[in-house]
């Protein structure tokens, strides 16, 4: 089992409607996860961090969090074609101090 | 504020050739990491450091792979020799707390032919 798991994609998903980004992770003391989008040719950076169970709201962006069932998930509303792009999902391993990545989710915003 | 910087940007060398990368992480950013990813994968972590000292380098290949930061600053990484293998690019990323919130440099695309 992989640390941290993603759907690779491609997801497609018309403009203006809801994407759903899921992630699993195996670290069950984990308690820090991130949210990161990177552009084709570009590098990673930051979007979302959440910390506690529950839900996190940040403009069109929501970060899910269920610790009992070791999942994450990020929601995009209104999405736009800006949004096109890889998404990785980030665990903090405790255990480690070490963040792992998963390979990360191509969302496609068709108009 | 200037972000992370690196250099350079791209690099093409032949195999068995050295080379080495450079990062400038954000001033007052302790904690520094060199990531390396392949394509269509996400970040894999080579090197942590905390100030100058590395504290994770479990996962880099330390038969060819060299890092070092002096003075807790900048930071080289450095391949020799290289191999068709260690085609990817190279992000450099540091963070004030060293708790998963990364801000990356644009990164240094590595070609070994």
């Amino acid at each position: 089992q992989k640390e941290v798991e993603q759907n690779s994609g491609p997801l497609s998903v018309p403009e203006g409607a809801i994407a759903s980004l899921n992630c699993t992770y195996s670290d069950r003391v984990s308690q820090s996860f991130f949210w990161y989008r990177q552009y084709s040719g570009k590098s990673p950076e930051l979007i979302m961090s959440i910390y506690s169970n529950g839900d996190k709201e940040d403009g069109r962006f929501t970060a899910q969090l269920n610790k009992a069932s070791q999942y994450v998930s990020l929601l995009i509303r209104d999405s736009q074609p800006s949004d096109s792009a890889t998404y990785l999902c980030a665990v903090l391993y405790s255990s480690a101090s070490k963040i792992i990545f998963g390979s990360g989710t191509r969302l496609s915003i068709r108009p | 504020e200037a972000g992370v910087v690196q250099s350079p940007r791209y690099k093409i060398i032949e195999k068995k050739q050295p080379v080495a990368f450079w990062c400038n992480p954000i001033s007052g950013h302790n904690t520094l990491y060199w990531y390396l990813q392949n394509l269509g994968q996400g970040p894999e972590l080579l090197i942590r450091y905390e100030n100058e000292e590395a504290v994770d380098d479990s996962q880099l290949p330390k038969d060819r792979f060299s890092a070092e930061r002096l003075k807790g600053v900048d930071s080289t990484l450095k391949i020799q020799p290289a191999e068709l293998g260690d085609s990817a690019v190279y992000l450099c990323a540091s963070s004030p707390r060293g708790d998963g919130e990364l801000f990356f440099g644009e990164g240094s695309r590595l070609t070994v032919l």
